[in-house]
């Protein structure tokens, strides 16, 4: 099976842009689609992004998700940083046996 | 509106058997896989299995084979983890939660195990 790897944390200024990776082992990044989750403090994760770049309904237009085949990698991104967004993010992504597999999680901290 | 409500916080002891539940409504329950998520004390999600409520075809993580069982009952929209025999290690946060497009997130059970 293949492992999603997440930077363990990142932190910047509000107002700034900060993205996040996730970089699958082995396999393409592209065979499977990649959802994004945000869990702050307390709380159940809540979609942020699902199939590599969608957002559902509620959800600002600040996060944007995608992919990249060259690095193998899906990224999420989040402009105009509030501390609202201040939050633990997790990757995750199938395999062909529709196994699930989340990547290790990034806490992200706004200053 | 989807939802997927779990059943409440839970404190056991070690050996203990255990089933908690996790409702869904809002939807049709037999046409969406429900997974199971572990979150231990301050680490990250780990996902258990998975099931599909139409026909029963359940999937396990390797890390959970055997340690758990995952199952549903489509007659009133449940989905269920138990387990036969706890132990102090299986303290933890247990999602469900529905996949599908956008993954749908129950709101937790506790799960305490302490002699």
């Amino acid at each position: 099976n293949f492992m999603l790897t997440q930077p363990h944390s990142v932190s910047e200024s509000p107002g700034k842009t900060v993205t996040i990776s996730c970089t699958r082992s082995s396999g393409s990044i592209a065979s499977n689609y990649v959802q994004w989750y945000q869990q702050r403090p307390g709380s159940s994760p809540t979609t942020v992004i699902y199939e590599d770049n969608q957002r559902p309904s509620g959800v600002p237009d600040r996060f944007s998700g995608s992919i990249d085949s060259s690095s193998n990698s899906a990224s999420l991104t989040i402009s105009g940083l509030k501390t609202e967004d201040e939050a633990d993010y997790y990757c995750q992504s199938y395999d062909s046996s529709n196994h699930w597999v989340f990547g290790g999680g990034t806490k992200l901290t706004v200053l | 509106e989807v939802q997927l409500v779990q059943s409440g916080a839970e404190v056991k002891k070690p050996g203990e058997s255990l089933k908690i539940s996790c409702k869904g409504s809002g939807y049709s329950f037999t046409s969406y896989w429900i997974g199971w998520v572990r979150q231990m004390p301050g680490k990250g999600l780990e996902w258990m299995g998975i099931i599909y409520p139409g026909d029963s075809d359940t999937r396990y993580s390797p890390s959970f084979q055997g340690q758990v069982t995952i199952s549903a009952d489509k007659s009133i929209s449940t989905a269920y983890l138990q387990w036969s025999s706890l132990k102090a290690s299986d303290t933890a946060m247990y999602y469900c939660v529905r996949r599908g497009g956008i993954d749908y997130w129950g709101q937790g059970t506790l799960v305490t195990v302490s002699s």
